[in-house]
């Protein structure tokens, strides 16, 4: 059972709109949630993280929302560059374990 | 800082021979894990070490995969005898604590046929 889920493998955005990146998760004691950025042949790469105290998150161009009662995570790219395509994984840890719970990943594809 | 460094980057193999894959953490990060990336079940952790210790290896597929972390520099994940379902992306990350970003190496791409 997937606790984690990514549900769009990928998406399309023109160069300059927003990007909007969504996550959802099944278990309630998750209390840390992370992106992370991939490029082809290379490890993922830190991109912001949130608590669970908090429903916002912002670092220049990139935010991420939390919203608890619905399970749901999202991050917004605004505005959205071509070097912003790449793969972006959703990550989840809490419940006193500290493994990092994995989407499967969304491919942002930014058109020029 | 070189990042995490992991070799080799490519590994093909035969099915049966002993795979051994490695990697140097950021010299002060107490955290290590090893993750396995496939197609059908995205990033998998297989094990992670605090302080050079094995915290969880309930991630290890089967018996045939063993990981050691003998200093605080260095850490191996062995298959063996390997299998073609073996092939898969292998990375490596390390972390100053358990609430921390991972910073991820670059990834062993293994191959066996």
């Amino acid at each position: 059972d997937q606790q984690v889920k990514q549900n769009s493998p990928s998406l399309s955005v023109q160069e300059g709109r927003i990007s909007i990146l969504n996550c959802d998760y099944t278990n309630s004691m998750f209390d840390y949630f992370l992106w992370y950025k991939k490029y082809p042949a290379e490890g993922p790469t830190f991109l912001i993280s949130i608590s669970s105290i908090k429903d916002k998150n912002e670092d220049g161009r990139f935010t991420v929302f939390l919203n608890k009662s619905a399970k749901h995570l999202s991050l917004h790219i605004v505005p959205s560059q071509p070097g912003d395509s790449a793969v972006y994984f959703c990550a989840a840890s809490g419940d006193s374990n500290y493994q990092l719970i994995w989407g499967a990943g969304t491919k942002l594809i930014i058109k020029p | 800082d070189a990042g995490v460094i992991q070799s080799p980057r490519h590994e093909v193999t035969e099915m049966g021979q002993e795979v051994t894959l490695r990697c140097k953490p950021i010299s002060g990060h107490d955290y290590l894990f090893w993750y396995r990336q496939t197609m059908m079940r995205g990033l998998e952790l297989l094990i992670y070490f605090n302080n050079n210790v094995p915290i969880d290896d309930s991630g290890m597929p089967e018996d045939r995969f063993s990981a050691k972390m003998p200093n605080a520099s260095f850490s191996t994940l062995k298959i063996q005898p390997s299998e073609p379902r073996d092939s898969a992306v292998y990375f490596c990350a390390s972390s100053p604590g358990p609430m921390g970003g991972y910073t991820f190496g670059s990834g062993t791409r293994l191959t066996v046929v």
